[in-house]
């Protein structure tokens, strides 16, 4: 069965400060990978997302995010972070079977300081 | 506006008072599911639904209950709710099976006391 792990359950950052939000999954096949973030009181919205081709993903509020089969990772990065980024973000697996069956890491809270 | 609702938003009950949590999606998605968040453990899939009266259980499906009798409305029914089910529930529905992007409510926070 496939799993994510988030490795760190909060990051503050200053505003303008480049970020990176790290995640590791475990999983036999090419994985379909998804970043989510959370807003307090919200649902949860996708930032963006990898199935194939071009490793390096574009989303969107300007986050990238980088797949990199070796190191099992799929980890978020944003330049400048802004206040309005605070936010818990989630990264998501989808193994074999469907169902819209994502595996969930347990989230990275981020706070960012003005 | 495409989106998925959920209803109640907020909710307290008591142990073993059945309740139901609608959710109802209006971008006519086949393709519907139950997850449940709770702190340290991410969001676990309860249940899904793939068609009208086609359901299947997820990661946690024990002491929940679905049914898909249209396309749009997905409830979820606790028979007996205990203290383990509090929880912040989301219902999300999409347009495939697989390699999709699921569409969220906005989640439903249960409190059993």
């Amino acid at each position: 069965a496939q799993s994510v792990t988030q490795p760190d359950i909060h990051i503050t950052v200053s505003e303008g400060a480049s970020l990176e939000l790290r995640c590791n999954y475990s999983y036999g096949a090419t994985p379909y990978l998804f970043w989510y973030v959370q807003s307090p009181g919200q649902g949860l919205q996708l930032l963006l997302k990898y199935f194939s081709g071009d490793t390096l993903v574009q989303g969107i509020k300007g986050f990238e995010a980088e797949f990199k089969r070796s190191q099992s990772s799929f980890n978020l990065r944003k330049p400048s972070v802004h206040w309005s980024d605070a936010a818990e973000y989630f990264c998501a697996v989808e193994g074999e079977g469907g169902g819209n069956k994502l595996t969930f890491g347990t989230g990275t809270q981020l706070k960012v300081e003005l | 506006e495409a989106q998925v609702t959920q209803n109640p938003r907020y909710l307290i009950t008591v142990t073993g008072k059945k309740l139901t949590v609608t959710c109802s999606q209006n971008m006519n998605h086949e393709y519907m599911s139950w997850y449940r968040q709770d702190p340290g453990l991410g969001l676990r899939q309860i249940y899904y639904s793939m068609n009208v009266e086609v359901t299947d259980k997820g990661d946690v499906p024990e002491g929940y209950k679905v049914s898909r009798k249209e396309k749009r409305n997905f409830p979820l029914i606790l028979e007996s709710p205990s203290p383990n089910q509090t929880s912040l529930y989301f219902c999300a529905s999409s347009s495939s099976d697989r390699a999709n992007v699921l569409t969220f409510g906005a989640g439903s926070r249960l409190t059993v006391l």
